[in-house]
């Protein structure tokens, strides 16, 4: 299956509320990153962690990474109406060929704040 | 938007019609993607280049055929499509590797392909 798999699929929360989506993958990987997209848009680049990194935090988000579990998780606290958009981690598990870094998407949460 | 725009924004044609999908980046980037976004799938690499050399395509078919004049620039070109290739086609930039740069890559609104 996919590198990189996001759960749940799909997310209703309240506004106000915090936000969990997990993500799981197969390979060691270089770093994950997690990015955004609103209906049919094009994807927004959100926050990137290391391998040798456990959490990272930008704003109301906040990242973990436990890579014994091939895991990463995506915290968005205290939610709002314009945080309703697909969430998808991408991991990076090294250059390929050429000089291109390339990332393997899963396929996404999607997320819905009520307000 | 992120420094990278997408002509069409949305592209309707039958499947004997030729078009293409246009792709520029302002951001000083070497390297640039396509990927295929369908409904309920994860997005698919179609195509890598770096330093205007295709460096990776993903067993896709050849009615894509891609172009990379220079490296602000990239087309995707489109024939004899088939009803299942609409779908949402994404442009990417990024720094290449060993730049020491963030690996993030920048995404443009994508074109809403429909094949009829």
């Amino acid at each position: 299956s996919q590198q990189g798999e996001e759960d749940p699929q799909a997310l209703s929360i309240q506004e106000g509320e915090n936000a969990t989506m997990n993500c799981s993958y197969k390979t060691s990987i270089n770093n994950l990153q997690w990015y955004r997209q609103n209906s049919g848009r094009g994807l927004v680049h959100l926050i990137l962690i290391r391998s040798n990194e456990r959490e990272k935090h930008s704003g109301r988000l906040r990242v973990t990474l436990d890579t014994s579990k091939k895991s990463s998780s995506l915290l968005i606290t205290a939610s709002r109406a314009a945080d309703t958009a697909s969430y998808f981690c991408a991991t990076d598990a090294g250059w390929s060929s050429g000089s291109a870094r390339q990332l393997t998407f899963g396929s996404g949460t999607q997320l819905t704040v009520l307000p | 938007e992120t420094g990278v725009t997408q002509t069409p924004r949305h592209l309707v044609m039958g499947m004997t019609n030729k078009k293409s999908l246009k792709c520029e980046q302002h951001l000083g980037h070497n390297a640039m993607y396509w990927y295929k976004q369908s409904a309920k799938k994860p997005l698919e690499l179609m195509f890598v280049y770096s330093l205007e050399e295709r460096v990776e395509n993903n067993s896709v078919p050849s009615r894509f055929s891609p172009e990379c004049p220079n490296s602000s620039h990239l087309f995707l070109h489109l024939h004899t499509l088939q009803p299942e290739d609409s779908a949402l086609y994404l442009c990417a930039s990024s720094q290449p590797f060993g730049t020491g740069a963030r690996n993030e890559q920048f995404f443009g609104p994508g074109t809403r392909l429909t094949v009829l």
